[in-house]
């Protein structure tokens, strides 16, 4: 148990939907980052906060936003979604915003 | 182009053998690098990782890696396996220039045959 929650850990949802994805970091941890796990694409980084500001951006589409509350927990929306977002989505923390990243279980997202 | 290569999609290895998996990165300044297991239906848990100093790293599970500068390397061995290391294996690099975000590389599958 890396100490990183990921709720839920699955979502079934439809075509043109909105999600909302949440991770609660490590006690202690500062920086939250986002990555999507698919067959086609592997594991890309999407976004990362450090302190409740947004660090780093990767290949996250327009579609897609997050955030990281005072509180350090971050979601993930997810809107207009599409059959090819289905995946597993996975949240990671880390003391600072060069640290070692510990990862949560995922939430598996499957979109029909 | 910059990129993590892990040449080996799958490994079969009998219980008991030893096991190395490669990992392969083409970035300009020596990132940190990092391997990192999967087990079906998991999370992705360190096993060790790279930032400076002793080119041999040691982590948990028994699993050992070596950085090679000169190879660009930085592989995974583990000198007996054991049937629950049947896992995916993934090789991540933070390049410095690119902040603290990972590239992982495509990852392993690890099957141990008994």
């Amino acid at each position: 148990d890396s100490g990183v929650t990921q709720t839920p850990k699955h979502l079934i949802t439809a075509t043109g939907q909105r999600v909302t994805l949440r991770c609660s970091p490590r006690s202690g941890d500062l920086s939250v980052y986002w990555y999507q796990q698919s067959l086609d694409q592997g594991l890309q980084f999407l976004i990362q906060y450090y302190n409740g500001e947004e660090r780093a951006k990767g290949n996250i589409l327009e579609r897609f936003s997050a955030q990281q509350f005072p509180d350090l927990h971050s979601e993930l929306n997810l809107s207009s979604l599409e059959l090819g977002d289905s995946a597993l989505y996975f949240c990671a923390s880390s003391v600072a915003a060069q640290e070692t990243q510990y990862f949560g279980p995922g939430t598996r997202l499957l979109v029909l | 182009a910059q990129s993590v290569t892990q040449p080996d999609i799958h490994i079969t290895v009998s219980e008991g053998a030893s096991l190395e998996l490669r990992c392969n990165y083409s970035y300009g300044a020596t990132p940190y690098l990092f391997w990192y297991v999967q087990s079906p239906g998991q999370g992705l848990q360190l096993l060790l990782k790279y930032f400076s100093g002793d080119t041999l790293v040691q982590g948990i599970k028994g699993f050992e890696a070596e950085f090679k500068r000169s190879q660009s390397s930085f592989n995974l061995r583990k000198p007996s396996v054991h049937w629950s290391d049947a896992a995916e294996y993934f090789c991540a690099v933070a390049p410095m220039e690119y902040g603290n975000k990972l590239v992982f590389g495509a990852g392993t599958i690890l099957r141990v045959k008994s």
